[in-house]
């Protein structure tokens, strides 16, 4: 089947920690896998990954995408009170130029 | 400034009453896209669109039509809308895709209620 599965679906850690989150989905065959953060409003956009094994970074937010093991991760490292938010990735088809999303990972920084 | 709008922001409506959500880009993007947004289900595409008179299903069309006659507003129609409709609407628009350009940029939502 064709989804996008995010994990954990939800985190709470204290403010310094580094997180990790997960993307995974079940094909091969797509053009970009695609970050972005929700806070109380509309999604904006993190990154976009392309290629295998080649980390983005912007900051303290940091991607990879591994096409063999059909996952994607974002790492947040010194993490701050306003990383909390909501997580979304999502992948293009191959075919057209629709774009499946994952439910998404709630972080909750403590102060 | 840059921006994609959606209006209304907030609708309240009863059972088959036709609504339209209008969404508009001032970027001069080629791709413009409407999703909903329900707890725990993540955002679902409902039709995208590549460029003027170019559209396309996306997960969820069903219930759902749209029109793009001009390429800064792609508008949202729900003809009878019904209670699973309820939801958060997204409006989003990027350059074209086929160029690699998935950078999309969200309107900030229109939450409709349909009673």
């Amino acid at each position: 089947e064709d989804k996008v599965v995010q994990s954990p679906l939800s985190l709470v850690v204290h403010e310094g920690d580094t997180v990790t989150l997960n993307c995974s989905y079940e094909v091969t065959n797509f053009r970009s896998l695609l970050w972005y953060k929700q806070e109380k409003k509309a999604p904006t956009f993190l990154f976009m990954l392309t290629s295998s094994g080649i980390e983005k970074k912007s900051g303290r937010l940091s991607s990879i995408l591994d096409k063999k093991e059909l996952f994607s991760i974002l790492n947040i490292t010194a993490t701050q009170t306003g990383d909390s938010a909501v997580y979304l990735c999502a992948r293009t088809m191959d075919s057209n130029y629709q774009l499946i999303w994952g439910a998404g990972t709630k972080l909750i920084i403590k102060p | 400034e840059a921006q994609v709008t959606q209006n209304p922001r907030y609708l309240i409506t009863v059972t088959g009453k036709k609504l339209t959500v209008t969404c508009s880009q001032n970027m001069n993007h080629e791709y413009m896209s409407w999703y909903r947004q329900d707890p725990g289900l993540g955002l679902r595409q409902i039709y995208y669109s590549m460029n003027v008179e170019v559209t396309d299903k996306g997960d969820v069309p069903e219930g759902y039509k749209v029109s793009r006659k001009e390429k800064r507003n792609f508008p949202l129609i729900l003809e009878s809308p019904s209670p699973n409709q309820t939801s958060l609407y997204f409006c989003a628009s990027s350059l074209n895709p086929s160029g690699g350009a998935y950078e999309q940029f969200f309107g900030p939502g229109t939450r409709l209620t349909v009673l």
